[in-house]
């Protein structure tokens, strides 16, 4: 089962930031945070990770707290090719065997 | 470069028939991990391959069989087909197995559909 939990949808105006938020009150001091997305039609697409720190890449930005129970995963000016399902996973970091247990994610609809 | 590559996109077969899906990893990439997506569900994970063995294994029925190849691509097989095995299988891969390296390369899928 997934140990994460994601608001089944969200809408975003275009252009305007994305906060997409996940909770994984259960996570494990080894247990990195991972998102992936989906846009339809295709398979996911790896997004960024985090342990603890906060985390920023060319696509998105990730925000844990510093209980690390929670976190956020921003885009920071949404477009509509952003429209996709969003996952958020907890998964082993060290262990690259470790499959990713996916949940049924968040739905972005970003609205032009 | 190319991505991973599945073949074919679509199919449909009629119950008790068997299947062999095909996926060809990214350039560079040597492990290679099938998922199950039921319509509405996120990916479910079936099994990983790394140098030619199967290193783990979801919750998936003996029916559900796989091969790596040495130019590390893989099959799917699925015999006995059942109504619920219509799905969308993804194949992904990575290079190795150990380490905390964040990216799962997935193909775009194999939609299979069973009568």
């Amino acid at each position: 089962d997934a140990k994460t939990t994601q608001p089944p949808s969200m809408d975003c105006a275009e252009g305007r930031a994305a906060n997409l938020p996940c909770n994984h009150s259960t996570i494990s001091g080894n247990e990195y945070v991972y998102w992936y997305r989906q846009i339809h039609s295709q398979g996911p697409q790896y997004i960024i990770h985090g342990l603890k720190n906060n985390e920023t890449n060319e696509m998105a930005s990730l925000i844990i707290t510093e209980d690390r129970k929670s976190s956020t995963l921003i885009l920071p000016h949404a477009t509509l090719r952003d429209t996709a399902v969003y996952y958020c996973i907890v998964r082993v970091g060290n262990s690259g065997n470790t499959p990713l247990v996916f949940g049924k994610g968040t739905r972005l609809s970003v609205i032009a | 470069d190319a991505g991973v590559t599945q073949s074919p996109t679509h199919l449909i077969k009629t119950r008790g028939q068997q299947v062999t899906l095909r996926c060809s990893p990214k350039s560079g990439h040597d492990t290679v991990s099938w998922y199950q997506q039921a319509l509405g569900q996120g990916p479910q994970f079936i099994f990983q391959y790394y140098e030619e063995e199967e290193r783990q294994r979801g919750n998936f029925p003996d029916r559900f069989s796989g091969h790596q190849f040495p130019n590390y691509s893989s099959e799917l097989n699925v015999n006995a087909l059942l109504l619920g095995d219509s799905a969308l299988y993804l194949c992904a891969s990575r290079k190795g197995l150990a380490g905390i390296t964040g990216e799962l390369f997935f193909g775009e899928g194999s939609r299979l559909t069973v009568l």
